[in-house]
């Protein structure tokens, strides 16, 4: 399993971007990298998934270098309500018989204020 | 996306008592489905892994016999925590792998359990 490194906390503004990097420097071919934003007291929900370059869906982006050793989290105009931990998790998700439950690193607790 | 239901949100039981949880993926078939445990201000820890119709596999560090795993069906598996002792207090969470959706993990919202 990828070993993944994220800041341990990260402070913003509503309305600002924000951008969590995660490096991952012994990623594999078949691994895939997926963020995961949990709030206290609730399981972790999926935020966006991507194996290169970039993946943008409703609530972010996902910048993924050509090399894959780090891969970028940007949320757009964050609020109040974005205050919560960041999970990057990396781990073969392609393969049928996959039964990887994936390890959480310590995430990053991304606190925003008004 | 997916929806996994975990009950119940929240048990409190006195030492030595056995707790029962509930994890359903409510509109995928889940072949495989995970249990973790998470303290106040730490990480997930995986505690074992469940797939449908076979034993389940557990981390180094978790004790097969007090943390019971039954994976009956594609859309049910249950955590029994048996014995339970104050230290045993923690957020339990599931998740499953949805198959149809590129192998994506989704969560269940967690249990907190309290033993007094």
């Amino acid at each position: 399993l990828a070993k993944t490194t994220q800041p341990i906390s990260m402070d913003s503004y509503e309305g600002q971007e924000v951008n969590i990097t995660c490096s991952h420097n012994n990623i594999a071919t078949n691994d895939y990298i997926t963020w995961y934003q949990q709030f206290p007291s609730q399981g972790p929900r999926f935020i966006i998934q991507g194996y290169k370059t970039k993946v943008t869906n409703e609530v972010a982006s996902l910048f993924i270098p050509a090399d894959r050793k780090s891969s970028t989290l940007s949320l757009p105009r964050v609020s109040l309500s974005d205050t919560a931990v960041y999970y990057c998790l990396v781990g073969d998700m392609g393969s049928g018989g996959g039964a990887d439950g994936l390890t959480f690193g310590k995430g990053t607790h991304l606190i925003i204020q008004p | 996306g997916a929806v996994v239901s975990q009950h119940p949100s929240r048990v409190i039981c006195k030492s030595g008592t056995s707790v029962k949880i509930e994890c359903r993926s409510l509109d995928f078939q889940a072949t495989t489905m995970f249990w973790y445990r998470q303290f106040p201000k730490q990480s997930l820890m995986l505690m074992a892994t469940s797939n449908e119709g076979s034993k389940a596999t557990y981390e180094q560090g978790v004790e097969k016999d007090k943390f019971l795993i039954n994976h009956a069906s594609l859309t049910l598996s249950t955590l029994t925590v048996t014995s339970a002792h104050p230290e045993d207090s923690s957020f339990y969470i599931c998740s499953a792998r949805s198959r149809a959706a590129n192998e994506k993990l989704f969560f269940g919202s967690g249990t907190q359990l309290s033993v007094l």
